[in-house]
C-alpha cells in the first residue's frame, strides 16, 4: 500500500522557472526526507525534516513539513538544467522503515 | 570512503530462472536495506538486514529472500523469476537504523524474459 503521494508526478520547465513539489500522507510521520534521483544512478539525500512547520533551505531549494506532519513541499527557485531528475519524499513512521513516495519527475529545458 | 556497491549492474534472465543480487555497504555501515524500483509502483521496500538479521520485510512474496553475512555484505534473491520482476534493484546502507539517511547504491537492472 503506497501511503506517500507526490504531485505532480512529470514536471517540464525552462530554465529559470519556480517550481513547487508536494509530498502528501494520511499518516503523521516522525521525520520525513527528500531525495533526488539522477538516470543511472541510486537516489541521494537532499534533506531531513523533523520538526511540524519546519523550513530548510538548500540554495535554491526550499523544503517545509507541514505543521501537522503529513505533507511536505520541495520548492525550487529558478530552475536549472541540473534540477533535472527524479524527486522523492519518504517518511518514517512508526514501523522503523522508510516508505516511499510515488515520486515526480523534473525536466528543466535550457 | 567507497560507496555502496552492488553487482551485477545489469543481467537478463528467463522467466522460471532464478537471480542472486549482491550489495557492499559502506564501510561501517551495519544496516542493509533492498527496494524495488518499477515506472509503475515506483520505490518498494524490500527487507532489511542488520546485524545478520533480517529486521524488517516488505510485502513481497516469499520468492524474494536475503541474508546479509559478518562483514555486512547483503546478498538478495529472486527465484521462479516471472516478468513483472524486472526492475531495478537498489540497495541502501545506513549506520544504524535504515530510518536515518540512506546511502544508496546505482542498483542492479534486471529484466526477466
Amino acid at each position: 500500500t503506497q501511503l506517500l503521494e507526490q504531485s505532480p508526478q512529470f514536471l517540464s520547465i525552462q530554465e529559470g522557472e519556480n517550481l513547487t513539489v508536494y509530498c502528501n500522507s494520511s499518516s503523521v510521520f516522525s521525520s520525513l526526507q527528500w531525495y533526488r534521483q539522477e538516470p543511472g544512478e541510486g537516489p541521494v539525500l537532499l534533506v531531513t525534516v523533523v520538526t511540524g512547520g519546519e523550513v530548510k533551505k538548500l540554495k535554491r531549494l526550499t523544503f517545509q513539513f507541514g505543521d501537522a506532519r503529513k505533507d511536505s513541499s520541495l520548492h525550487i527557485t529558478a530552475a536549472q538544467p541540473g534540477d533535472t531528475g527524479l524527486y522523492l519524499c519518504a517518511g518514517n513512521y512508526n514501523t522503523d522503515k522508510l516508505i516511499f513516495g510515488t515520486g515526480t519527475r523534473l525536466q528543466v529545458f535550457p | 570512503k567507497a560507496g555502496v556497491t552492488q553487482t551485477p549492474r545489469y543481467l537478463i534472465k528467463t522467466r522460471g530462472q532464478q537471480v542472486t543480487l549482491s550489495c557492499s555497504p559502506i564501510s561501517g555501515h551495519r544496516s542493509v536495506s533492498w527496494y524495488q524500483q518499477t515506472p509503475g509502483q515506483g520505490l518498494q521496500f524490500l527487507f532489511e538486514y542488520f546485524s545478520e538479521t533480517q529486521r524488517n520485510k516488505g510485502n513481497f512474496p516469499g520468492r524474494f529472500s536475503g541474508r546479509q553475512f559478518s562483514n555486512s555484505r547483503s546478498e538478495m534473491n529472486v527465484s521462479t523469476l516471472e516478468l513483472g520482476d524486472s526492475a531495478l534493484y537498489l540497495c541502501a546502507s545506513c549506520p544504524a537504523g535504515n530510518t536515518g539517511e540512506l546511502f544508496f547504491g546505482e542498483g542492479s537492472r534486471l529484466t526477466v524474459l
